[in-house]
């Protein structure tokens, strides 16, 4: 059972919007540690997709984007497309287990 | 370009030992902290381990502290994990991941292709 909360699944139709939340607590996302949110695809690595919770790294598309308030951290993709099918992981900081802690992760179908 | 790269994964039965090593390349290996993560199949990622650049910090999750050694030689560019008692629940893909130095909430910014540990009798 992971510290960071995620919905273990999410669908939309091709050029809809999602979104996937990450809830934390006082001690990770609410202590004001940066979030970050990686996409994997099946048999591969994960590959940085937003860093400090807003912050695209290079090549991403601007169809993800990311958000934080309090305890939370949200990921949303607008113009689904096929190729976003993938699983998606929230990662920060957590003071009280003094470890790094990966939410549970989404599987995101795109309908 | 960054490159990071495992090996060392294989079948081991439980309570024996296997280490993981990950050569790093195309970049300046001793200027950044570096992660090993797991994963289960079919499971999400685990935390496991991190190192400082200069090797002298070093953290873990709980389930492995006592039991998993992380370390780094800069000489050689080379990240290891060694693991002993090595239990079932250590079945899983190793992957090691370049992170930051100077603040424990860095991102990832890459990962290697992972090595398949499987524990086993």
């Amino acid at each position: 059972q992971s510290v960071l909360t995620q919905p273990p699944s999410v669908s939309g139709a091709p050029g809809q919007r999602v979104t996937i939340s990450c809830t934390g607590s006082s001690s990770n996302i609410g202590a004001g540690y940066d979030v970050h949110w990686y996409q994997q695809f099946p048999g591969a690595a994960p590959k940085l997709l937003i860093y400090a919770a807003v912050n695209r790294p290079s090549g991403v598309p601007d169809r993800f984007s990311g958000s934080k308030s309090g305890t939370s951290a949200s990921l949303a993709i607008t113009g689904l497309q096929a190729e976003d099918e993938a699983d998606y992981y929230c990662q920060t900081y957590d003071s009280s287990l003094g470890a790094s802690v990966f939410g549970g992760g989404t599987q995101l179908t795109v309908l | 370009q960054v490159q990071l790269v495992e090996s060392g994964g294989g079948v081991v039965q439980p309570g024996r030992s296997l280490r993981l090593s990950c050569a790093a390349s195309g970049f300046t290996f001793s200027r950044f902290a570096v992660h090993w993560v797991r994963q289960a199949p079919g499971k999400g990622l685990e935390w496991v381990a991190l190192i400082s650049s200069d090797g002298t910090n070093k953290y873990y999750t709980d389930s492995v502290k006592g039991r998993f050694t992380i370390s780094r030689d800069n000489s050689k560019n080379t990240l290891y994990l060694q693991m002993n008692s090595l239990r079932t629940e250590d079945t899983a893909v190793y992957y090691c991941a370049r992170t930051g130095e100077g603040a424990p909430d860095l991102p990832i910014d890459s990962w290697g292709q992972g090595t398949l540990v499987t524990v086993s009798s």
